[in-house]
């Protein structure tokens, strides 16, 4: 059973701060990691595909990091804002080609203004 | 812009019932998936599908089936609904062959009574 890890299970920052968010994975037979947002009332949304160990991907004031190699990733948010107010959700894809996606149960962000 | 969409936002069905939820997409994809999201336990995939009559059981798929026999239409089938299916439905959709990014309807909150 593959398993996906996302901590903290929620979180509560002030407008203007900062924060970050992790997701945790298996480091073996690895082939995506992907992050979702999904605001209330709204479907999940595309943010990030990434698949190189290494990699660094950037949207605006969101950036997010993947190490493949000890199978974690985090999400970064510079000077939240109350837009930014979502579920953030990561899943991760296996390499073996014929299994879907894995989930985690997801960071929940509010921003306070 | 990719489209999925969803039959019903809301619904309410009495317990027993036969329930239908359908999904299509406008995408010509060649997956799409069935999930359902409760609180603390997020997204948990119910069946999938790979291609036009193929289906795959997710995590969850007791209580459930499904139905593809167009290639942009898969749809999720309660045959005797339950309280404990009571639950926010979503389906997703993606291309296949490669990095997988799915693309979600807008869900369908259900109501077993």
């Amino acid at each position: 059973i593959l398993n996906v890890e996302q901590s903290p299970q929620s979180l509560h920052v002030q407008e203007g701060d900062s924060t970050n968010f992790t997701c945790s994975f298996p480091s073996s037979n690895f082939y995506a990691l992907h992050w979702y947002r999904w605001e209330t009332a709204k479907s999940p949304e595309a943010l990030f595909v990434m698949t190189l160990n290494g990699d660094e991907k950037k949207k605006g004031r969101i950036s997010a990091t993947l190490n493949t190699k000890e199978g974690y990733s985090y999400l970064y948010i510079k000077g939240s804002q109350p837009e930014d107010s979502a579920t953030y959700l990561c899943a991760f894809l296996h390499n073996s080609g014929n299994t879907p996606l894995v989930f985690g149960k997801g960071t929940r962000l509010s921003v306070i203004a | 812009d990719v489209k999925v969409t969803q039959s019903s936002r809301y619904l309410v069905k009495r317990t027993g019932e036969k329930v239908f939820l359908e999904c299509v997409q406008d995408m010509d994809h060649e997956n799409m998936f069935w999930y359902r999201q409760d609180p603390g336990l997020g997204l948990r995939l119910i069946y999938f599908s790979y291609d036009v009559k193929m289906k795959e059981k997710g995590d969850i798929p007791e209580g459930y089936s499904v139905s593809r026999e167009k290639k942009e239409r898969f749809s999720l089938i309660l045959e005797s609904a339950s309280t404990n299916q009571t639950s926010m439905y979503l389906c997703a959709s993606s291309y296949g062959g490669g990095e997988e990014t799915q693309y979600f309807g807008p869900g369908t909150r259900l109501l077993v009574l």
